[in-house]
């Protein structure tokens, strides 16, 4: 049973687009998102995260949507830069669960000059 | 500036060898968690640590076990290594209680077992 779904495999957008990555969950325990991105052989990095409490975080060129009465977030990122090639994953923690956080299967994408 | 240290980046094992994964972090953080990565499959939970000598089983503990003697130290053990076992393993610290500090990985361990 995957608790948090990202659809999308794999994305590819222009430099200076948007580039708009989703995620979908099920777990209504669920009470805080983050989003990792990970270049081959190595480990995740943080990009951003958002309480259940919100609906919206941004942090400069990142902002994360949270539409909990869908249980559905998307992560977009303005303008998309070539070094923004990666894969991305969301990631979700359920209260009470110490901790654990729970992965989609992650989006490749990729931004082309 | 915090620290998730895994012992190696790369490793190559022989099926059927005991197998020790090693993670060390300085930030004093409560909670310790052994991820393994696959492509198409994300990042799935193996075991994790909420203080030490206290361990529970994630998603995927067949194969694995844990110790975890020090609050700083997290070990992965892979008790007879299987090819089903090559994969990139992650080990990840958090603080309880203010978890909004984030979650720090560690670099990884590529992991081939032939």
């Amino acid at each position: 049973d995957q608790q948090v779904k990202q659809n999308s495999p794999s994305l590819s957008v222009q430099e200076g687009r948007i580039s708009i990555l989703n995620c979908d969950y099920t777990n209504s325990m669920f009470d805080y998102f983050l989003w990792y991105k990970k270049y081959p052989a190595e480990g995740p990095t943080f990009l951003i995260s958002i309480s259940s409490i919100k609906d919206k975080n941004e942090d400069g060129r990142f902002t994360v949507f949270l539409n909990k009465s869908a249980k559905h977030l998307s992560l977009h990122i303005v303008p998309s830069q070539p070094g923004d090639s990666a894969v991305y994953f969301c990631a979700a923690r359920a209260w009470g669960s110490n901790y654990k956080l729970t992965f989609g299967k992650g989006t490749l994408l990729t931004v082309n000059p | 500036d915090v620290k998730v240290t895994q012992s190696s980046r790369y490793l190559v094992k022989r099926t059927g060898e005991k197998v020790f994964l090693e993670c060390v972090q300085d930030m004093d953080h409560e909670n310790m968690f052994w991820y393994r990565q696959d492509p198409g499959l994300g990042l799935r939970l193996i075991y994790f640590s909420y203080d030490v000598k206290m361990k529970e089983k994630g998603d995927i503990p067949e194969g694995y076990s844990v110790s975890r003697e020090k609050k700083e130290r997290f070990s992965l053990i892979l008790e007879s290594a299987s090819t089903n076992q090559t994969s990139m393993y992650l080990c990840v610290s958090t603080r309880q209680y203010l978890p909004n500090y984030g979650y720090t990985f560690g670099s990884g361990t590529r992991l081939t077992v032939v």
